[in-house]
């Protein structure tokens, strides 16, 4: 079957780094997306990943290793408004996404 | 600039009851279209995506339908509504075609109690 693990909640402070790991195991793999989703609101895009590297985008970096199967995304700076769910997505061979079950992330003062 | 609009954005309705949720796009033509349920602490479930008008397909059975009667509009259906209906529905779209860096965009979503 198809499988996607990220850690359920994860806590860190305000200004210091977090890094969200991803690992998935699907059938076929056709780029990997990193979405926020705060509470009770719908998941906005963050980064795309097809190739193996890093892409930066401002604060937030995200990572990929298809041999692995392994992705993670970096948030710098960290700043209140950052808490939220980060939600690991990969599209198959059908060009569907699949979903892992996001990760929790707190950020304390 | 395309927009998704999706309603009502909270719901209550009771065990047994008829359900109908409305997904409209703007600003785009024959988008791939995608009602996912998300459960408390869980990941998305694709329920239903469409490729084109009236083309439907199910990803998982349920007490659910969908139809697609306008190349814009997505419409999420229930004769008869149970307790475990109940969920955070999103209504999302795509553009059309295979090209892997087609992200989706989301609707507002519809939160949605059975009691």
């Amino acid at each position: 079957g198809q499988n996607i693990d990220q850690p359920t909640e994860m806590t860190a402070t305000e200004g210091a780094i977090v890094q969200i790991n991803c690992t998935y195991q699907t059938s076929g793999f056709n780029g990997l997306f990193w979405y926020q989703q705060h509470a009770g609101e719908a998941p906005t895009f963050l980064s795309y990943n097809v190739l193996d590297g890093l892409e930066e985008k401002g604060r937030f970096s995200s990572f990929l290793s298809r041999s692995k199967g392994y992705s993670y995304l970096l948030l710098k700076e960290l700043q209140m408004k950052d808490s939220a769910s980060y939600l690991c997505a990969v599209k198959d061979s059908n060009y569907q996404l699949i979903w892992g079950a996001g990760t929790k992330l707190i950020i304390k003062p | 600039s395309q927009t998704i609009h999706q309603w009502p954005a909270t719901l209550v309705q009771p065990v047994g009851s008829p359900l109908s949720l409305e997904c409209t796009v703007e600003g785009t033509s024959n988008p791939n279209l995608y009602w996912y349920r998300q459960a408390a602490g869980r990941g998305l479930q694709l329920l239903f995506y469409s490729v084109g008008i009236g083309q439907i397909s199910s990803e998982v059975p349920q007490n659910l339908s969908a139809s697609r009667p306008q190349d814009r509009q997505f419409i999420l259906s229930s004769k008869k509504l149970l307790l475990s209906d109940s969920g955070f529905y999103l209504c999302a779209w795509s553009v059309l075609g295979t090209g892997g860096n087609t992200e989706a965009f989301f609707g507002q979503g519809t939160r949605l109690t059975v009691v």
